[in-house]
């Protein structure tokens, strides 16, 4: 069975502060995708990156940045130079390789950032 | 093109009541699932299909029925509500992504649920 472990249930920073989001993941896959998701207030699910399993190299988009490491299983998020917009709920999700839709979900990382 | 287009956006019903969350893609995505989410959780699989005239039961399954007769819609049908289906629900649709690279799972809005 695949799980998903977001161990930082809230994380509190000031703005400008840089912040890692925890993410651990189980699965007796060889082949699958990570993914993480934005949840702001307003609810909806915004999505940020998707990272297959043949895929170590990490990723920059902007302030965001995501850390692959397939031999801890993890897959870290860090927002560098944090904004209030940025507080959100963010998910790690893990799914099977042909069928994102079919996706285990962490419960979440709360992060509030304060002006 | 709309995306993912969820209804209602909000439901209150009474115990034992039935109905039908709708989900409808534009994409011509082959696969569609709900998910509920709970709070303080993440999003748990409920149902999906593969395609249409397939679907298959995920994490939570008990007490929803779905059916996938169109690849556009996705249906999702409470059959005799209970106080623990309050939540909120997502409908989600993706390509293959073994066939298709650089995609997403897109989101629909989600819908409110509660019954009383």
């Amino acid at each position: 069975a695949q799980k998903v472990t977001q161990a930082q249930t809230e994380i509190s920073v000031v703005e400008k502060e840089d912040v890692t989001l925890d993410c651990v993941y189980e699965t007796r896959d060889t082949t699958y995708y990570l993914f993480w998701y934005k949840q702001p207030p307003s609810g909806e699910l915004v999505f940020l990156i998707r990272r297959n399993s043949f895929d170590e190299q990490n990723e920059i988009s902007g302030r965001y940045s995501w850390n692959f490491q397939k031999s801890t299983s993890s897959f870290n998020f860090t927002i560098t130079a944090s904004q209030v917009v940025d507080s959100a709920v963010y998910f790690c999700a893990l799914s099977e390789a042909t069928n994102a839709g079919k996706s285990t979900f962490g419960d979440g990382t709360t992060l509030t950032v304060k002006p | 093109n709309a995306g993912v287009t969820q209804t209602p956006k909000f439901q209150v019903l009474k115990t034992g009541q039935s109905m039908t969350l709708q989900c409808a893609q534009d994409m011509n995505h082959e696969y569609m699932s709900w998910y509920r989410q709970d709070p303080g959780m993440g999003l748990r699989l409920i149902h999906y299909s593969v395609g249409a005239g397939i679907t298959d039961q995920g994490e939570v399954p008990n007490g929803y029925n779905v059916s996938r007769s169109t690849t556009e819609d996705f249906p999702l049908r409470l059959l005799s509500a209970a106080p623990s289906q309050t939540s909120v629900y997502f409908c989600a649709s993706s390509y293959n992504f073994w066939l298709r690279d650089n995609t997403e799972a897109f989101f629909g809005q989600g819908t409110r649920l509660t019954v009383v």
